[in-house]
């Protein structure tokens, strides 16, 4: 079953444009990471934020964590053509295993 | 390119049969992951292998088995497949099993189910 929701389900842009996209969830979890999708390829991670962290960067990117509210929110700036992709956040278990619960995704789709 | 490899990329059969995906980790990596990407389902992880020992299990059919060799290599057997087994499998890998680690996703393997 998934355990992350993703909002929106899809998101058009322009370039240059900033892209947000939110992910919540509903057990407690040890971290929460991104993944990109190019159409029908696999997956690359993207950022990976702990639950002791409230916010991380990476380039462009920019994760928040909410724990109590079980959010996450991910911020694309300044988008390019070349970040269209779905986008994928997924929960690691408190257990401290390392497998993965994959939310439905968002499809970003950054026009020129 | 993540270093994970998959063949084939692409399978077509016909319902009732079984087939064999298999999967390359990166070089190091002892944690090989299985995962089924499909339209309704979306993205489900299968199983876990770690150093040739299953090391969790998710929402893997009884009709699905897998293994891991010595060398780390691992193959997903699908069998007495079905119409709604077609789907995109793919194997993921990491160097160790903890809830840091980073999963390097392969390509994948495009199942079609006639």
């Amino acid at each position: 079953s998934q355990q992350g929701e993703e909002d929106p389900q899809a998101l058009s842009i322009q370039e240059g444009e900033n892209a947000t996209m939110n992910c919540s969830y509903k057990t407690s979890i040890n971290n929460l990471q991104w993944y990109r999708q190019n159409s029908g390829r696999g997956l690359v991670h993207l950022i990976l934020i702990r639950s002791n962290e409230r916010e991380k960067h990476s380039g462009r990117l920019r994760v928040t964590l909410d724990t109590s509210k079980k959010s996450s929110s991910l911020l694309i700036t300044a988008s390019r053509a070349a970040d269209t992709a779905s986008y994928f956040c997924a929960t690691a278990p408190t257990s401290g295993y390392s497998t993965l619960t994959f939310g439905k995704g968002t499809m970003l789709l950054v026009s020129p | 390119d993540s270093g994970v490899t998959q063949t084939p990329k692409h399978l077509i059969t016909a319902t009732g049969q079984r087939v064999t995906l298999r999967c390359s980790p990166r070089s190091g990596d002892l944690s090989v992951y299985w995962y089924q990407q499909s339209l309704d389902q979306g993205l489900q992880f299968l199983i876990q292998y770690y150093n040739g020992e299953e090391r969790a299990k998710g929402n893997i059919l009884e009709r699905f088995s897998a293994q891991q060799f010595p060398d780390l290599h691992s193959e997903l057997n699908l069998s007495s497949l079905e119409l709604g087994d077609s789907a995109l499998y793919f194997c993921a890998s990491s160097v160790g099993s903890g809830s840091l680690v980073t999963q390097y996703f392969g390509p994948g393997t495009r199942l079609t189910v006639l």
